[in-house]
């Protein structure tokens, strides 16, 4: 049963360390989406990449935030510096596309609950 | 500008009783529409999609869904639920240029 993974499940930081989270997509999706889910803003969208080219990372703090995916089979995020308000659940998730939808079903990992202390 | 809404916070519903959540949105046009679940502690998982043809469309654990487009809605419904079905349920919509989460609709189900 075929599932994205990722790494690692829970962190904890203090405020201005480099936080690394990892996202292993599904073998054979062509694309890769970032959410960070929190009580007060719900599930955003940060990025998504498509064929392993960012498409869309509007949603992302640019000054500290960066997402890459170095192969088809990894896909990370990094915060540096982590700050408090950080502190959230962030979900990655694969899908593939066709040419004649921006994006189909979307297979959810079990997100990463990042607190920046 | 475009925005999915779902109106409704938090229901309760009996075991056994029927369910409608809502979902709005509003785009230029058609977006494809999905709806997913959340149970607590794990990531999402699709209920299901609309993307075009019949406007009621049948997902899994029972759940359908119908596509109206004069009211710019996609509600999701259940004729039966159980206690299994208490969850947060999350509606999607998706164009070419943005993806769009509502709120959430956090269902709790009364024994």
């Amino acid at each position: 049963d075929a599932r994205v993974t990722q790494t690692p499940r829970h962190k904890v930081t203090e405020m201005g360390q480099e936080v690394t989270m990892r996202c292993q997509p599904i073998l054979g999706h062509n694309t890769v989406f970032w959410y960070r889910q929190t009580m007060m803003q719900g599930l955003e969208l940060l990025a998504y990449f498509r064929n392993r080219a960012p498409l869309d990372d509007s949603g992302m703090p640019k000054d500290r935030f960066s997402a890459e995916m170095p192969d088809a089979t990894l896909a990370t995020l990094k915060i540096q510096p982590s700050e408090p308000r950080d502190s959230a659940v962030y979900f990655c998730a694969s899908g593939l596309n066709t040419r004649f939808s921006s994006t189909d079903t979307q297979y959810f990992g079990p997100g990463t609950r990042l607190t920046v202390l | 500008a475009q925005s999915v809404t779902q109106p409704d916070i938090h229901i309760t519903v009996s075991e056994g009783a029927s369910l409608e959540l809502r979902c709005n949105y509003s785009y230029g046009a058609t977006p494809y529409l999905f709806w997913y679940v959340q149970s607590p502690g794990q990531g999402l998982q699709l209920l299901l999609k609309y993307f075009s043809g019949d406007t009621l469309v049948q997902g899994i654990k029972g759940f359908e869904a119908e596509f109206k487009r004069s009211q710019s809605s996609f509600n999701l419904r259940k004729p039966s639920v159980h206690w299994s079905d208490a969850a947060e349920y999350f509606c999607l919509c998706s164009s070419a240029s943005k993806i769009i989460f509502g709120s959430g609709t956090r269902l709790s189900i009364r024994p």
